[in-house]
């Protein structure tokens, strides 16, 4: 199984709703990102676990979430969002831990915030 | 630092012309090298990557090949396909590093 899965597919929220972006692997992969993706710009580095521990949080604001609940998971919990937090939000997981290591994104969550 | 510049899009080619993407880095410590495309409502895939100086990544009829001395990392692909438009990205990591850093992307539009 090489497949990152993201869930819902689609979501629309209101400002004030509180929503959870669900992603698994099951490559046995130690590190897995959220990314945010803006139309026609690569992807933005939010947050990235190592072996289920926050490594790195690019300094996003505390209306995002994120929990590692296992090495499988990554959630991304939602909360007073904003209209310009609409965006492709990507999942990724790679290998982790020594040498470098290629990601694998899965298919993403489109976001809207109305 | 670390980071990627590619090219300026949209390529736009005729099916079966020959296509050419640049990319030029700068690295600290010693970089992998990535390409990785995107289709419209899709997540990125990994197209070919090369680890070390001289290596040559190959996927799909897709190449690059990893220039230290020019610091370059360009894609080619002899004979471009309709179904190969698409955005593609240029991406690098620093060996023992867990964030990648990408180009801005280039859109590529063949027509047949």
């Amino acid at each position: 199984d090489t497949e990152v899965t993201q869930t819902p597919k689609h979501l629309v929220m209101g400002m004030t709703n509180k929503k959870s972006l669900k992603c698994e692997q099951h490559m046995g992969h130690r590190a897995m990102y959220w990314y945010k993706q803006k139309a026609k710009k690569p992807p933005e580095l939010m947050f990235v676990y190592s072996y289920e521990k926050l490594s790195i949080n690019e300094s996003v604001p505390s209306r995002f979430s994120p929990e590692c609940p296992n090495s499988s998971l990554l959630n991304l919990h939602l909360h007073a969002l904003q209209p310009e937090d609409s965006a492709l939000y990507l999942c990724a997981s790679s290998q982790g831990g020594q040498g470098t290591n290629e990601q694998f994104f899965g298919p993403g969550t489109r976001l809207t915030v109305l | 630092g670390n980071s990627v510049t590619q090219m300026e899009g949209p390529v736009t080619l005729s099916e079966e012309a020959f296509l050419t993407i640049n990319c030029t880095y700068t690295a600290t410590g010693y970089p992998s090298l990535f390409w990785y495309v995107q289709y419209p409502g899709e997540g990125l895939q990994l197209l070919l990557k090369a680890t070390k100086a001289d290596d040559k990544g190959s996927n799909k009829g897709f190449e690059a090949t990893y220039r230290k001395e020019t610091t370059s990392f360009h894609l080619e692909k002899g004979s471009v396909q309709v179904s190969d438009s698409a955005v593609y990205f240029c991406a690098l990591t620093v060996y023992n590093f867990n964030k990648f850093y990408f180009g801005s992307g280039t859109k590529l539009n063949v027509k047949p």
